[in-house]
């Protein structure tokens, strides 16, 4: 089945470190993106990729990083300048009109913990 | 600056009756509307959506209605079950394909 996958389900980081959280498609979709939610709050951008190689800031990408090397891969880092990690880290991707509509289709999330 | 707004952060509904839920948006240039149904810990799931050039969609229990002079749209779930309990985010598009959410509503259906 297609779908997107996020891992790890649950991870932790230190003080200071770097962590990077993986994400994987097999939608064929050109557009991916990575959200966050806070309890409380709607999902935020932090990152989207119209296209291999291409990717832009969204509304919060202070403190993460991203790279789109293939198609199927939009991978988010989470660097130690980012003061405030802990969410839930929503990965997304979304197909053009050829590509089965508008709807956006998600992962099941990555929670983030400090240590 | 929130584009898309969801007023009501909870509601709660008794099974079999109608659950309404509500979603303001500012933007007119938004021309695609969406709603996803969010179980904690995973991700959204889409539900239904609908185009600028309709005022209505149905698939199922699951109905939405767009009134775009009073930039607003509403999806109604009937009869409404208690699986239903989940957290419903609408969402929209503008004709950039620029993706806009709201925050949330909280939905309890009470067996």
């Amino acid at each position: 089945d297609g779908g997107i996958t996020q891992s790890p389900k649950y991870l932790f980081r230190k003080e200071g470190q770097n962590v990077t959280l993986s994400c994987e498609q097999n939608l064929n979709h050109d557009a991916m993106y990575w959200y966050r939610q806070d309890p409380g709050q709607g999902l935020r951008l932090i990152y989207y990729s119209q296209i291999v190689n291409d990717f832009q800031k969204g509304d919060i990408a202070e403190g993460y990083s991203v790279s789109r090397e293939k198609k199927e891969s939009f991978p988010l880092t989470v660097t130690s300048a980012q003061k405030n990690p802990t969410a839930f880290y929503l990965c997304a991707s979304r197909g053009g009109l050829g590509q089965g509509g508008r709807a956006t289709h998600f992962g099941d999330g990555t929670r983030l913990s400090i240590l | 600056d929130q584009q898309v707004k969801q007023n009501s952060p909870s509601l709660s509904v008794q099974e079999g009756r109608i659950s309404i839920l509500n979603c303001d948006y500012t933007n007119s240039m938004f021309d695609y509307f969406l709603w996803y149904k969010k179980y904690p810990a995973e991700g959204p799931t889409f539900l239904i959506s609908i185009s600028s050039i309709k005022d209505k969609n149905e698939d199922g229990r699951f109905t939405v209605f767009l009134n775009k002079s009073a930039k607003h749209l509403s999806l109604h779930i009937v009869p409404s079950q208690p699986g239903d309990s989940a957290v419903y985010f609408c969402a929209a598009l503008n004709t950039g394909n620029q993706f806009y959410f709201g925050t949330g509503t909280s939905l309890t259906v009470i067996p």
